[in-house]
């Protein structure tokens, strides 16, 4: 099983932080992660694809990178509304989410 | 604009078989991959399975042995079976569309379109 892994598990930032969380694969799962937002009592919804391709109307502020087992999601001007949950998730074989990161404001 | 919307009983008792279906409006069902995923509170989601319309399937290795899903595409529905459950069973159920066909293969996609979720709680 590939086995996900993701830090900071929560931080606090200001509005217009840059905010960077990172996701660790058990094994090279190329560029097969994809980033998800989930605000409380809603389900997660996709931001990310194929480790940086941004979906169809999520705003610019967000982005992501990396390769192999490191991967990089960055909200370049924290909003108040991106106070959520955020998860990485392989689709390399089957599916693994990982713990999430929750951000809150300072 | 494609829903999905799950359904069935929100208590449980151990050891008996969890059900639920979701339906599907605003698009067939056909041409795609369905899943269903849980989250337990304070935890990340975890995939449970997903089916095609042939009634192709692919299961969590974790949870396997207990699950079985279904089709009906007459009702444009699918449907999820967890048997033998436990108070770890508990969580929110979703069920969800990969934004991918059909491949013939093993080919995953992201889930682009999710139900809003139903709270399942297993308790004596």
């Amino acid at each position: 099983d590939i086995q996900m892994t993701q830090s900071p598990s929560s931080l606090s930032a200001s509005v217009g932080d840059r905010v960077t969380i990172t996701c660790q694969a058990s094994l090279d799962i190329g560029s097969y992660v994809n980033w998800y937002q989930q605000k409380p009592g809603q389900a997660p919804e996709l931001l990310i694809s194929d480790a940086s391709n941004l979906r169809t109307g999520v705003p610019s502020r967000f982005s992501g990178s990396g390769s192999g087992t490191h991967f990089t999601f960055t909200i370049s001007g924290l909003q108040p509304e991106d106070i959520a949950t955020y998860y990485c998730q392989q689709y390399d074989d089957l599916f693994t989410f990982g713990p999430g990161t929750k951000v809150d404001l300072k | 604009q494609m829903q999905l919307q799950e359904s069935g009983p929100g208590l449980l008792k151990p050891s008996e078989t969890l059900s639920l279906t979701c339906s599907v409006s605003g698009g067939s069902i056909s041409s795609y991959y369905w899943s269903w995923i849980r989250q337990p509170a304070g935890k990340g989601p975890e995939w449970i399975g997903r089916i095609w319309n042939t009634g192709r399937t692919n299961y969590n290795p974790s949870l396997k042995s207990r699950v079985t899903m279904s089709v009906d595409m007459s009702k444009n529905q699918f449907s999820l079976k967890l048997r033998s459950v436990t108070a770890a069973d508990t969580a929110v159920y979703y069920c969800a569309r990969e934004a991918g066909h059909y491949c013939g293969g093993d080919c995953y996609f992201p889930f682009d379109y999710w139900g809003r979720g139903t709270l399942v709680t297993v308790s004596s």
